[in-house]
């Protein structure tokens, strides 16, 4: 099976664009979920998809959204991108309660704000 | 809300020499799991931990999970190079998200 794909990988913006980040999970995985690393910070939870709809979210701003399509495939935007937002993005994808709740990790996408 | 501590955040070990990173939970868990992120690199799945007590192993890796369910410890003997990397526990409560530690960032002089 393929792995957890991101896109882009790398991306650099300006302070106050707005930015959308994308992740096609493993085959027949429904769960997607978001992650942000920082150096200081460690992995910081965004929010997780299953079939479709948001399930949990970390403490965010609005300013930070998701969705998931029919095949699972998921979106994360990030508007009014501030420098603070420079971080890693990881997106995970698992099988659900009935594949086992491991969370296989993508590359991630290293966004630079400026 | 749940939180997820890990001691210490870094971790210098001569290779051959043993060494042990610990997680707590502020919440008692369903179950745990641990990551591998080499440098550069995304976290990997190691290993979950599901019930009071449980030890598990992966050759020179020694995995624990407290009688509390609670806490949680990663031992790794004979430290290799190849064991450089942040090593993450990751707690689930019932209902709830997976909460990640800070990790613990392994060194290894040789």
């Amino acid at each position: 099976k393929a792995g957890v794909t991101q896109t882009p990988r790398y991306l650099i913006k300006t302070r106050g664009q707005q930015v959308t980040l994308s992740c096609s999970p493993i085959s027949g995985h429904r769960s997607v979920s978001w992650y942000q690393q920082t150096p200081g910070q460690g992995l910081q939870f965004l929010f997780e998809y299953f079939s479709e709809t948001q399930r949990n979210k970390g403490n965010f701003p609005g300013r930070f959204s998701g969705r998931q399509f029919s095949n699972s495939r998921s979106e994360m935007n990030v508007s009014t991108l501030e420098l603070g937002d420079s971080a890693l993005y990881l997106c995970a994808s698992n099988g659900g309660r009935t594949g086992g709740n491991e969370q296989f990790f993508g590359p991630g996408t290293r966004l630079t704000v400026l | 809300g749940q939180q997820v501590m890990q001691i210490p955040q870094y971790q210098h070990v001569q290779e051959g020499e043993d060494f042990t990173t610990y997680c707590n939970s502020s919440t008692t868990l369903s179950n745990i799991q641990w990551y591998k992120q080499r440098p550069g690199g995304h976290p990997v799945f190691l290993i979950q931990l599901v019930k009071s007590g449980e030890v598990k192993k992966q050759k020179r890796l020694t995995f624990q999970f407290g009688e509390a369910k609670k806490n949680s410890s990663l031992h790794i003997t004979a430290t290799q190079t190849t064991d450089v990397g942040t090593y993450f526990c990751a707690g689930e409560a019932a209902g709830n998200k997976l909460t990640f530690g800070g990790g613990t960032r392994v060194l290894v002089k040789p």
